[in-house]
């Protein structure tokens, strides 16, 4: 079945440094969602992309989605603390009908 | 917008058990509802999706009978955990979704800890 990886598991930054994470897909999707969950909080919708080779801005998170629509990244510009959290990507199949399939999440810690 | 409420926000019980939880749309109406379960630090599991007016479908390995769950209208769906168990215990988070889109607005979660 579908498969969605997301690397690092963890990632520690100095506030002011940059952040990646990535999403890698087993199957080609129909879209992505990226969401953030705050720690003890609930995930929250962040963006979704849907285009092949699509990228969003939103302030200082980038977003893109690849070309051959099976991978994804979230960028984010000189970290600060109220980024600290982990961000999901969660990708739609073609074929999954209604629901989405979940990442392992990113954690992220910034250091101030 | 797209504000989702669960309650109860946590909830102790007993083993053998049932605790029920709620989830609510509250500013729109949700014909997709899902339930999750999340273990600290880490992603989510979906359990099943529930669809208004339809039978939920149950992912594989969950029990739909122990894990009953109600779709009745376009606002509210709920989770039933029967007998509960230890093993239970978890963060059940529902989420909803606006008909036609497929984004996908979470509730707060519960907290559920089986003694």
């Amino acid at each position: 079945g579908q498969q969605v990886m997301q690397i690092p598991q963890y990632q520690h930054v100095q506030e002011g440094e940059d952040f990646t994470t990535y999403c890698n897909s087993s199957t080609t999707l129909s879209n992505i969602q990226w969401y953030k969950q705050r720690p003890g909080g609930h995930p929250v919708f962040l963006i979704q992309l849907v285009k092949s080779g699509e990228v969003k801005k939103q302030k200082r998170l980038t977003f893109q989605f690849g070309e051959a629509k099976k991978n994804s990244s979230l960028h984010i510009t000189a970290t600060q603390t109220t980024d600290v959290g982990t961000y999901f990507c969660a990708g739609l199949g073609k074929t999954s009908y209604d629901k989405v399939i979940f990442g392992p999440g990113t954690s992220l810690s910034v250091i101030p | 917008g797209a504000v989702v409420s669960q309650h109860p926000s946590w909830v102790i019980c007993k083993s053998g058990t049932s605790v029920k939880i709620e989830c609510r749309s509250l500013d729109f109406q949700a014909t997709t509802m899902f339930w999750y379960r999340q273990f600290p630090k880490q992603s989510l599991m979906l359990m099943a999706t529930s669809n208004e007016g339809s039978k939920a479908t149950y992912e594989q390995g969950v029990e739909k009978d122990k894990f009953l769950i109600n779709h009745a209208s376009l606002t509210l769906s709920t989770l039933t955990v029967t007998s509960a168990h230890p093993e239970d215990s978890s963060f059940y988070i529902c989420s909803a979704r606006i008909r036609g889109r497929y984004e996908q607005y979470f509730g707060p979660g519960t907290r559920l800890t089986v003694t």
